[in-house]
């Protein structure tokens, strides 16, 4: 098992360009979520779906939008890029069962100039 | 708003050492609760998590809950220099069955172990 993959690893965006971040996993869970983390910070919500077709808004959504059409992907959006969403953005999934472990995927750096 | 605070660092500690790490929420329906460490460059890994008071052993690793306090802390027993990382309290509401996991996480402690 890959576990949970992104992609890019790295990504410089222009203020006003937009992007799509990737997200797959492979581990049939349910639960995904994208965060934020911000130098020397914690990791924000910024949306979470828990299931194919079901997704709702986290802590900081503003700037961002998501879909979920299979229970694979969970691509995070970005639309008008601007220098705040300067970034670490983390994709992880989690079983709807038994054990509640997030597994995280090894994060997209996005740089906005 | 709920938060999660974390004690100020960053802590540094000698090999061999026991490392205190601590952090306080503010939402009394919290249900379960989470240390994650994370290596600079790399993605948090889940380390420990605990649910009801008292401790929880894991190898050279003891999570601390008190729900009345709103508090919760971990220790490091013998500390190594591969402990050194940031270590980040999350805390998971629970309230109604409606969470669906959702963390709230704290701003984290940079740990430094010195040989």
């Amino acid at each position: 098992n890959a576990g949970v993959t992104q992609t890019p690893k790295f990504r410089i965006l222009k203020i006003g360009q937009s992007m799509t971040l990737q997200c797959t996993q492979d581990m049939n869970h349910n639960y995904m979520y994208w965060y934020r983390q911000d130098p020397g910070m914690g990791l924000k919500l910024i949306y979470y779906s828990v299931g194919a077709g079901i997704t709702d808004k986290g802590e900081v959504p503003n700037g961002y939008n998501v879909s979920r059409s299979t229970t694979e992907d969970f691509p995070l959006r970005l639309e008008l890029a601007a220098p705040s969403q300067t970034s670490v953005y983390f994709c992880a999934s989690r079983d709807d069962r038994g054990t509640d472990t997030q597994y995280f995927g090894p994060g997209t750096r996005l740089t906005v100039l | 708003q709920k938060e999660v605070e974390q004690n100020s660092g960053p802590l540094s500690v000698p090999e061999g050492a026991i490392a205190s790490l601590n952090c306080t929420y503010s939402d009394r329906g919290s249900q379960s609760f989470f240390w994650y460490r994370q290596y600079s460059g790399k993605s948090p890994e889940l380390i420990m998590s605990i649910y009801s008071n008292g401790d929880k052993e894991d190898g050279r690793f003891t999570a601390q809950l008190n729900k009345a306090s709103q508090y919760v802390s971990l220790l490091i027993r013998d500390s190594q220099p591969s402990d050194s990382a940031t270590y980040l309290c999350a805390v998971n509401n629970g309230a109604g069955g409606t969470s669906y996991g959702k963390l709230t996480f704290g701003q984290g402690t940079i740990l430094t172990v010195h040989p």
